[in-house]
């Protein structure tokens, strides 16, 4: 069965330093999501895109992150540079495309952890 | 924020249904009911949704009540792997873009 993606599955960094996170998502899938998970909440997004394209980053913190899908298909995310609070879990979903009715398949994540 | 309330832990014992309660007093007439969980160091996991009828899957049933304002996940023999956190979300059909997540419902099944 297809699966999404990412690496690395685990990363600690010293506040200040730069982070990337890499999404692999199904093949075939137009959108794709970084969601945000802080301990003992749900995921909230950071970005979608549809193929190479941003639709909606509103909630991504500009002045640090940024994100990146150049030919439509993996994703980068990266921090620049990292806080402690930015300690989560960072997940990418995908889907065939934005419509809810197809189901968004979520990676397995990559927990960071600033110190 | 999330339109969906749940309460934030439930108890089952192994091989017994589970059953996860949903408030989604104002939902819309064109929103729907999808139930997501997410597994300890895992990405959420799709698992069903509904309009108005109940509907039923190879993982999970959907009980949604006449007026819509609340529904109920029923996983009908819990085993151990089921233990997850549970998260109900209301979406239009067809939107576009990202699931708004609430806290769910943390539910453990014990032996």
């Amino acid at each position: 069965e297809a699966e999404v993606a990412q690496s690395p599955r685990y990363k600690i960094t010293e506040k200040s330093q730069a982070v990337a996170f890499w999404c692999d998502p199904i093949s075939g899938h137009a959108t794709l999501y970084w969601y945000r998970q802080i301990l003992g909440q749900g995921p909230e997004l950071l970005v979608q895109f549809q193929d190479e394209s941003v639709v909606d980053d509103s909630q991504l913190p500009k002045d640090r992150f940024s994100a990146e899908r150049l030919k439509g298909v993996d994703s980068t995310l990266k921090i620049q540079p990292a806080e402690l609070g930015d300690s989560a879990m960072y997940l990418c979903a995908s889907s065939l495309d934005s419509a809810s009715y197809n189901e968004q398949f979520f990676g397995p994540g990559t927990r960071l952890t600033v110190l | 924020d999330a339109k969906t309330t749940q309460p934030p832990s439930m108890d089952c014992a192994e091989g017994r249904a589970a059953n996860l309660p949903c408030n989604h007093s104002t939902i819309s007439g064109n929103e729907y009911v999808y139930w997501y969980r997410q597994i300890h160091s895992q990405g959420p996991q799709y698992i069903i949704h509904g309009l108005k009828n109940n509907e039923t899957n190879e993982m999970a049933s959907l009980i949604i009540t006449e007026d819509r304002k609340s529904s109920t996940l029923i996983l009908p023999h819990a085993t151990l792997r089921d233990t997850a956190v549970y998260y109900c979300i209301v979406r239009v059909y067809g939107s576009q873009g990202n699931l708004i997540f609430g806290k769910g419902t943390k539910l453990s099944v014990k032996p």
